[in-house]
């Protein structure tokens, strides 16, 4: 069964560096979902991508965010600068479309990324 | 925007013994529903979900969910828990305009033997 995946599954960085966090999402499917889990807290929705751009945000996605498709298979999360409360579980996600009706999404393991 | 609410942070009930998580949510049409369940350092697994039609809805694991419209809810129900039922409870809503969801802050479920 086709399945999301994200690498690494651990990234450990120190405040103020830059971190890119990679997803491949099924491959027939065509928007693409940033998540963030803060340790002990609720799933929130950062971040969603469709045809080489951003669909919608969060007000958490703010400038020291970016999100790409690099090539075709990967969907990337930039954090610039990260600081100490970026700590979390990322979970991408993705659906076969989007936009009206309901298409669902299938989420990746996550990678839990600690800045210190 | 579309908000939820589980007014459980966190329940226990016995092996064996019925559940019932709550979910109310906040959505001016009609929303797309679902549970979601996390397992200590795992990933996220949908239980279950609501479009349209029969309120009730079957899962995976045995789980069921009911739609009320009237009460804005969309409770979890399972008649027998089992142990490795232990684990995080999401209830998430979705908006179909840009199929984003939110998610409720969980309600942590243990299991005593």
């Amino acid at each position: 069964e086709p399945e999301v995946t994200q690498t690494p599954s651990h990234q450990v960085t120190q405040m103020g560096q830059e971190v890119i966090l990679r997803c491949v999402p099924i491959s027939n499917h065509l928007y693409f979902y940033w998540y963030r889990q803060i340790l002990g807290q609720k799933v929130e929705f950062l971040v969603s991508f469709y045809n080489n751009e951003i669909s919608e945000k969060s007000e958490i996605f703010d400038d020291q965010f970016s999100v790409e498709r690099p090539d075709g298979s990967n969907f990337t999360l930039k954090i610039r600068s990260t600081k100490l409360e970026d700590s979390a579980m990322y979970f991408c996600a993705s659906s076969e479309a989007g936009g009206q009706g309901w298409y669902e999404q299938y989420f990746g393991p996550g990678t839990r990324l600690t800045v210190t | 925007a579309q908000s939820v609410t589980q007014p459980d942070i966190h329940i226990t009930v016995s092996e064996g013994a019925s559940l019932e998580l709550r979910c109310n949510y906040s959505y001016g049409a009609t929303p797309y529903l679902f549970w979601y369940v996390q397992s200590p350092g795992q990933g996220l697994q949908l239980l279950l979900k609501y479009f349209s039609g029969d309120t009730l809805v079957q899962g995976i694991k045995g789980f069921e969910a009911e739609f009320k419209r009237s009460q804005s809810s969309f409770n979890l129900r399972k008649p027998s828990v089992h142990w490795s039922d232990a684990a995080e409870y999401f209830c998430a809503v979705g908006a179909g305009n840009n199929n984003d969801m939110r998610f409720g802050a969980g309600t942590r479920l243990t299991v005593k033997p």
